[in-house]
């Protein structure tokens, strides 16, 4: 089942512009973390947030963690062509005996130069 | 790239046959996930192996199982296969040490089921 359920669906935006992300979840996580995903390919990890944290910061990425709302939010500043790809979070379920990870659906990224 | 490499990068299969894929994890990593994800969907949690013992298996019935062998390679079995199978396989490798909780993917196995 999936846990996490990002949103928007689908978004396109012009490139240099700022895409946002939502991520909302259901049970207590041990971490959330976001991955891209090129055109069915592999996953790439981008960041990871303690459920401790509240905010996080990489490069043009930056996260966000509310445990009260369950949710999450990423943000990439001055989006390029090259960040179209498919983003997803993942919850780590705290308290879970393996490192499973629960993926969300995902949301479609379109940077239109 | 992260290192993790699968194989076949794609094979097609009728109902009922029987598949193995294959992963070759990160050097050093000794824990590797794998995944199904169908079209449109995000990846579902199979199962785990850790020092190769399966260690958390997701809701898939028992047709699906796995090995991880001395070196931290791995391979998924799928018998009996139904059209729902149809999907990307992915591996995923960690190491205990760093972060455990990040997983290194492999680029996917696509398998379709006529």
């Amino acid at each position: 089942s999936q846990q996490g359920e990002e949103d928007p669906q689908a978004l396109s935006i012009q490139e240099g512009e700022n895409a946002t992300m939502n991520c909302s979840y259901k049970t207590s996580i041990n971490n959330l973390q976001w991955y891209r995903q090129n055109s069915g390919r592999g996953l790439v990890h981008l960041i990871l947030i303690r459920s401790n944290e509240r905010e996080k910061h990489s490069g043009r990425l930056r996260v966000t963690l509310d445990t009260s709302k369950k949710s999450s939010s990423l943000l990439i500043t001055a989006s390029r062509a090259a960040d179209t790809a498919s983003y997803f979070c993942a919850t780590r379920p705290a308290g879970a005996g393996s490192y499973q990870l629960t993926f969300g659906k995902g949301t479609k990224l379109s940077v239109i130069p | 790239e992260t290192g993790v490499t699968q194989s076949p990068t794609h094979l097609i299969k009728t109902r009922g046959q029987q598949v193995t894929l294959r992963c070759s994890s990160q050097s050093g990593h000794n824990t590797v996930s794998w995944y199904q994800q169908a079209l449109g969907q995000g990846p579902q949690f199979i199962f785990q192996y850790y020092r190769e013992e399966e260690n958390g298996r997701g809701n898939f019935p028992p047709r699906f199982s796995g090995l991880q062998f001395p070196n931290y390679s791995s391979e998924l079995n799928v018998n009996a296969l139904e059209l729902d199978d149809s999907a990307l396989y992915l591996c995923a490798s960690s190491h205990p040490k760093l972060s455990t909780d990040t997983q290194y993917f492999g680029p996917g196995t696509r398998l379709t089921v006529l």
